[in-house]
């Protein structure tokens, strides 16, 4: 139940394509859904976040779209570019509690 | 968003030894820091939640003896490594959550993560 399911485990799109990231949870107590980039050998930096009252926010080319009827978010990236590669990470968390991560998405943008 | 650092970026030490690693957040207090440990091409592992002034909340399977916690301020927490060892090289990276700068307008649950330590044990 405490598990956040996130696929694809790896990505490539072309330059200027969408590159689409999908999460499942189990856990309907979970109000707050993030999505971490993180490039290597660095730490995870917040893209974007979501609760789950609303059903899409935007941030600039990055999109999260959450259905909690079917326990799922995704993250959209639009016009990807080459410096979007990098891995992503959903994860989860019940307000004021840790956060449970996805097992990441390694995105390659071909230029 | 909100700053966190960490201190030293890498360290290489010798079997047996004790290493700490330093997470600070610069421009909030954070009430709550976590400390995780990352292998490679493998997503992020909770090793421990400390609240200032207290315990450190230690998940199953982390030997708090081995990775002791300190969390002496709102600022400032501590991850020692107790006479480390090869299986001990890792990735550990820390992240903050607490009050939120004026203006900031960020989520209350938000999490901010540090650059990372790289910890070779030989």
């Amino acid at each position: 139940q405490q598990q956040v399911k996130q696929s694809p485990q790896s990505l490539i799109v072309q330059k200027g394509g969408i590159s689409i990231i999908n999460c499942a949870y189990e856990n309907t107590a979970f109000d707050y859904f993030p999505w971490y980039q993180q490039f290597p050998g660095k730490g995870p930096a917040l893209l974007i976040a979501i609760r789950p009252d609303v059903s899409e926010k935007k941030e600039g080319r990055f999109t999260i779209s959450f259905n909690k009827s079917a326990k799922q978010f995704s993250l959209h990236i639009m016009d990807s570019q080459p410096g979007d590669s990098a891995t992503y990470f959903c994860a989860a968390s019940r307000r004021g509690n840790k956060l449970v991560f996805g097992a990441g998405t390694i995105l390659r943008v071909k230029s | 968003g909100a700053v966190v650092s960490q201190h030293p970026s890498w360290v290489i030490c010798k079997s047996g030894t004790s290493v700490k690693i330093e997470c600070r957040s610069l421009d909030f207090q954070a009430t709550t820091m976590f400390w995780y440990r990352q292998f490679p091409k493998q997503s992020l592992m909770l090793m421990a939640t400390s609240n200032e002034g207290s315990k450190a909340t230690y998940e199953q399977g982390v030997e708090k003896d081995k990775f002791l916690i300190n969390h002496a301020s709102l600022t400032l927490s501590t991850l020692t490594v107790t006479s480390a060892h090869p299986e001990d090289s890792s990735f550990y990276i820390c992240s903050a959550r607490g009050g939120v700068r004026a203006g900031a307008g960020s989520l209350t649950d938000t999490q901010y993560f540090g650059p990372g330590t790289r910890l070779t044990v030989l």
